[in-house]
């Protein structure tokens, strides 16, 4: 089974900042990972798809990258709308989720 | 519009059955891949089933292979998931998504339902 190593788990931001999160699969999954953002009480939603393609709707200030095996979510400019918790999915073979990051009011 | 609409969730002993439902509108619906997201109170995104859009393709994680059965009816745009034998950490928001309408693997989920709350407990 491939496992999805997400990290930080949380982090403090305030607005404007500019926001990293890195997933690392445990394998080759090509360029198959998605991102998505969830609010509390809410499903996720996609945001990047192919590691770097941005899904119709989302900003321009979230974009994705890929090297070898690690992934990297980030937020140009994070905004208020923006604090929630962010997953990153391999679906190379079958689907893994990371365990997650919440991003939170510095 | 795509939307997603799960129900049947509810409380069931430890044992028990549910069977969850998702009516889906919106898109043509059969031709989508389908699959089942849970996700256990305060914790993480774990997927639990997927479907392909004729249904011929089904697979499971290995914790509920056996016990649940996903399937789907084209003619009623709906989207099944039998859960039998139902252990406590069963219990989770089980959400329904929207595949690919040409894989059966090897894809992201583009849209998700709000989800059903189910609760395995004695």
């Amino acid at each position: 089974d491939i496992q999805m190593t997400q990290s930080p788990s949380t982090l403090s931001a305030s607005v404007g900042d500019r926001v990293t999160i890195t997933c690392r699969a445990s394998q080759s999954i090509s360029n198959w990972l998605a991102w998505y953002q969830q609010k509390p009480g809410k499903a996720p939603k996609l945001l990047i798809y192919k590691a770097s393609s941005l899904e119709s709707g989302v900003p321009s200030r979230f974009s994705g990258s890929a090297s070898g095996t690690e992934f990297t979510l980030t937020i140009s400019s994070l905004q208020p709308d923006d604090f929630a918790t962010y997953y990153c999915q391999q679906y190379n073979s079958y689907w893994t989720f990371g365990q997650g990051t919440k991003v939170e009011i510095k | 519009e795509v939307q997603l609409l799960e129900s049947g969730g509810g409380l069931v002993q430890p044992g028990g059955s549910l069977r969850l439902s998702c009516a889906a509108s919106g898109f043509t619906v059969s031709i989508y891949a389908m699959s089942w997201v849970r996700q256990a109170p305060g914790k993480g995104l774990d997927w639990v089933s997927s479907i392909s859009g004729t249904g011929g393709a089904t697979y499971y994680a290995d914790s509920v292979e056996g016990r649940f059965t996903i399937s789907r009816d084209n003619s009623k745009k709906t989207l099944y998931l039998q859960m039998n034998n139902l252990r406590v950490d069963d219990t989770a928001v089980y959400y329904c998504a929207k595949g690919d309408p040409v894989a059966t693997l090897g894809y992201h989920f583009d849209s998700w339902g709000q989800g059903t709350l189910v609760t395995v407990s004695s």
